[in-house]
């Protein structure tokens, strides 16, 4: 089956330090990937969506010059926090439909676990 | 935004028994999925229904769809201790042509061995 890959697994930064997520399409092309964001115990809360060759999409709320979200081929995008503080340690998801099913299934990442100090 | 809601929270049952968590959700949808989450893990998906569908069903799971409530529930049948996990609803909304999907809060679910 597909398969989406993200890196690092697990970051602990100290505040104020900015840290880059990779999110990759293994086995398949996808012009739009999201970004969400799960703390402790709660939902996965979208935050961004990612298109290949032009700007993100924000949620509501969501700063984009915070979040900053490059979707630099058809397989990788990625999101930086930019200066990280301990509010925004999280658990950090992205899924990709592929390009020519977005309405199917999506695929998940296996997450990215931040920790700001 | 955040548009499903999921009753129960939680829910602890013994093994064998069945497992029902219902979803409702606010805007039109193109289709409704379900995802499950280990503790601290990824999700795994589950069983997706689309709009024109009323019911599913994979192995152990059964899907129902009722777009006029805009609810949808999942069953899973002879529960095992290996179905503890947190289960979600997703819906991919019609107004979006990108695929994203909306969240529900979740239902957790213990199953006693």
């Amino acid at each position: 089956g597909a398969v989406v890959s993200q890196h690092p697994s697990w970051v602990i930064c100290k505040s104020g330090t900015s840290v880059k997520i990779e999110c990759r399409s293994l086995d398949f092309q996808a012009t739009t990937m999201f970004w969400y964001r799960q703390f402790p115990k709660q939902s996965l809360m979208l935050m961004a969506t990612s298109n290949e060759g032009s700007k993100a999409t924000y949620e509501q709320g969501v700063e984009k010059d915070k979040f900053l979200i490059n979707h630099a081929s058809l397989t990788l995008s990625t999101l930086t926090v930019t200066s990280a503080h301990p509010e925004d340690s999280s658990f950090y998801i992205c899924s990709a439909p592929p390009t020519s099913r977005r309405w199917e299934t999506q695929y998940f990442g296996p997450g990215t676990r931040l920790l700001v100090l | 935004s955040q548009q499903g809601e999921e009753d129960p929270q939680a829910l602890s049952i013994q093994e064998g028994e069945n497992a029902t968590m219902n979803c409702s959700y606010k805007t039109s949808i193109n289709n409704l999925q379900w995802y499950r989450q280990n503790s601290g893990r990824g999700l795994v998906h589950l069983i997706l229904i689309r709009s024109n569908e009323r019911e599913k069903h994979s192995g152990r799971l059964r899907v129902t769809l009722d777009t006029s409530k805009k609810s949808s529930s999942l069953l899973i049948t002879a529960s095992r201790a290996a179905d503890t996990a947190s289960y979600f609803c997703a819906t991919a909304p019609l107004s979006s042509n990108t695929g994203k999907l909306i969240f529900g809060q979740g239902t957790t679910l213990q199953v006693k061995p």
